[in-house]
């Protein structure tokens, strides 16, 4: 069956510019996360969304940050102004009811560049 | 979360097998213990999760011993597209969903 999908591939944008990458997790899966990934480092948390709602923003770096999920399937995340040190690949999974003892299935992340 | 610390990285060759340890001295109770695997260009994928002994799929083996203060992956006969990197992850009970990665340990094999 279809995985986590995750468009663009490959953004590359100014600095100041607003950037919004989109996230389409698996089927029927109600937990939806976001993580960002630095070259060299593992992933690193960032969201979690339950449904429509954000459980948990605690990963999310500062106010230019914000994501969405409007109707419980596909998630945004959107970057306001954003900055050369934002450049990374981020990366979107989906799990089935959000247990922490699941398997959370991951995209292929959207590499961000900066300039 | 239990803190874990793993080699940096590995170098193999194929048809040998690879065994990757990772601590976790403060391991809790309740923790498990997860490994997810990340090729070039994707996004982590799960391996193998268990919680003590042995534990063994179609992709590899999860030796944990008594104490559960480390745990061995071991990846049998391993081939060029078995590069990746390996992250051993430690916790995930029940409500705890923030997976928390590492530096993992790079394996590099060669022909």
């Amino acid at each position: 069956g279809a995985g986590v999908s995750q468009t663009p591939s490959n953004k590359v944008t100014e600095k100041g510019k607003y950037v919004e990458l989109r996230c389409d997790p698996i089927s029927g899966h109600t937990a939806l996360y976001w993580y960002r990934q630095s070259l060299g480092q593992g992933p690193e948390f960032l969201i979690y969304f339950q449904g429509t709602g954000a459980a948990d923003d605690s990963g999310l770096p500062n106010d230019r940050f914000f994501a969405v999920r409007p109707e419980g399937s596909v998630s945004t995340l959107k970057i306001q102004r954003t900055e050369r040190g934002d450049s990374a690949v981020y990366l979107c999974a989906s799990s089935p009811s959000g247990g922490g003892i699941e398997t959370q299935y991951f995209g292929p992340g959207t590499r961000l560049l900066v300039l | 979360l239990a803190k874990t610390t793993q080699p940096i990285s590995m170098d193999s060759y194929e048809g040998q097998e690879v065994n990757i340890t990772c601590s976790h001295n403060n391991i809790a109770t309740n923790d498990y213990i997860t490994w997810y695997q990340q090729f070039p260009s994707q996004g982590p994928r799960f391996i193998i999760q268990g919680y003590k002994t042995k534990v063994t799929n179609e992709v590899a083996s999860l030796f944990i011993p008594a104490d559960r203060k480390s745990s061995t992956l071991s990846l049998p006969r391993v081939s060029l597209s078995d590069t990746a990197v390996y992250y051993c992850l430690v916790g995930l009970p029940v409500d705890d969903y923030k997976l928390s990665f590492g530096a993992g340990t790079t394996v590099t094999v060669r022909a």
